[in-house]
């Protein structure tokens, strides 16, 4: 089951700041955030294991809310590179499998 | 320079001519898979490969065959394409399972005809 992000879009000012959610209906054991800009490949943002943990890279942080399913990208301050789709994707009950939610696409304008 | 290598990058083909995409890592990387990706459906995962010999289906396996004969290649399989092939491809690598950062190629992107 493909995890449901929101929003579908976002539209920022640079320095606005932004929240991409990621839910499932299966159980999590690990969400992974990552960030495709056009024409290009996704390139790995972070991983987090269950455990309501959160991680930060420079001001893009995650949280993982094992018994919600669910997991949230915060980008603050937003800048100009940041602009691109962000993924979430989950491995569901412990499987090896990597399911990608359908993406959100993330426009930072100065 | 550690990196996922596919080819061909782009193909126009027609329908029925079989074809394969390669992909290869220099990363030591037990685990490869495969990803599709279409407008508005995101990466779906299509086979994933565990270690040597060792492959499993994702979500969208039909139309597709794989194979892991060694470590570094991962070779994606149409025997007979059809138009609703035509996507964006993505071979992904990582250390040792599907819980580890992808490292993905830059994508082959096929036309069926």
């Amino acid at each position: 089951q493909q995890p449901v992000q929101s929003p579908q879009a976002v539209i920022l000012r640079e320095g606005e700041d932004a929240v991409i959610n990621c839910s499932s209906s299966k159980a999590l054991y690990s969400v992974h955030w990552y960030r495709q800009k056009h024409g290009e490949a996704p390139v790995f943002l972070m991983i987090l294991l269950k455990g309501g943990e959160q991680k930060g890279h420079e001001k893009i942080s995650a949280s993982f809310n094992e018994k919600k399913q669910q997991s949230s990208l915060y980008l603050t301050a937003s800048q100009l590179s940041y602009s691109g789709t962000y993924f979430c994707g989950t491995n569901q009950g412990g499987s090896e499998k990597l399911v990608f939610g359908k993406g959100t696409k993330l426009t930072v304008n100065p | 320079e550690a990196q996922v290598t596919q080819n061909p990058r782009y193909l126009i083909t027609v329908t029925g001519k079989k074809l394969t995409v390669t992909c290869s890592q220099n990363m030591n990387h037990e685990y490869m898979s495969w990803y599709r990706q279409d407008p508005g459906l995101g990466l779906r995962q299509i086979y994933y490969s565990m270690n040597v010999e060792v492959t499993d289906k994702g979500d969208v396996p039909e139309g597709y065959k794989v194979s892991r004969k060694e470590k570094r290649n991962f070779p994606l399989i149409l025997e007979s394409p059809s138009p609703n092939q035509t996507s964006l491809y993505f071979c992904a690598s990582s250390l040792y399972r599907g819980l580890q950062p992808q490292h993905f190629g830059d994508g082959t992107r096929l036309s069926i005809l």
